[in-house]
């Protein structure tokens, strides 16, 4: 089956410092990527649509110079947090299919912390 | 766009019961319904979707029945058991035949009692 990973897991930063997240599709190629936030008891909130060879698209209200998206390849997509800060701390989960299915896996999530 | 609305917020059950969860769109051209299931710390985990061209689907203890005409559907799980104790997740999107934009709703947490 399809298989997502995330990593890392776990990140605890200092506030102003940059994070990176990756998003792997372990077993398949993705075109496109999904990447959502989700605050603690809240539902996931699209952040923006990854594609593979051109621009992220971002959803309203989210700052695409603070959330860097890269995907370069067809098996990764990284999400950056620049200059982080204490609001930015969630769960961040990316999402992929394989190209011409249409069902999304997702990966395990990635927790930041900023402090 | 889509807006999704999911009730209850939380449930409770116990072992042994059927669980409802329901949830209505705003979208009359959302034609995937997705269900997700998550665990404390984990991403959502897919159980069952339905189509716009079917009007229930079945898988064991889970099943979900769609009214398009009503915009609303709804995940049914029989015989719960502890470990089907998560937060449950809707979702709608016009699935195109390529990867999908999904809106979800607010989620359900279930608690399974022994």
């Amino acid at each position: 089956g399809a298989v997502v990973s995330q990593h890392p897991s776990r990140v605890i930063c200092k506030s102003g410092t940059s994070v990176k997240i990756e998003c792997r599709s372990l077993d398949f190629q993705a075109t496109t990527m999904f990447w959502y936030r989700q605050f603690p008891k809240q539902s996931l909130m699209l952040m923006a649509t990854s594609n593979e060879g051109s621009k992220a698209t971002y959803e309203q209200g989210v700052e695409k110079d603070k959330f860097l998206i890269n995907h370069a390849s067809l098996t990764l997509s990284t999400l950056t947090v620049t200059s982080a800060h204490p609001e930015d701390s969630s769960f961040y989960i990316c999402s992929a299919s394989r190209a011409g299915a249409n069902v999304l896996t997702f990966g395990a999530g990635s927790r930041l912390t900023v402090l | 766009g889509e807006n999704v609305e999911q009730h209850p917020s939380t449930l409770s059950v116990q072992e042994g019961d059927s669980a409802v969860i329901k949830c209505t769109y705003s979208d009359s051209a959302s034609n995937y319904f997705p269900w997700y299931k998550q665990e404390l710390g984990k991403g959502p985990q897919l159980i069952i979707d339905i189509r716009s061209n079917v009007g229930e689907k079945k898988d064991q203890r889970i099943a979900v029945t769609l009214n398009k005409t009503a915009k609303h559907f709804s995940l049914h799980i029989t015989e719960t058991q502890p470990e089907d104790s998560a937060v449950y997740f809707c979702a709608a999107a016009r699935n195109t035949g390529t990867a999908s934009k999904l809106t979800f709703g607010t989620g359900t947490r279930l608690q399974v009692t022994l």
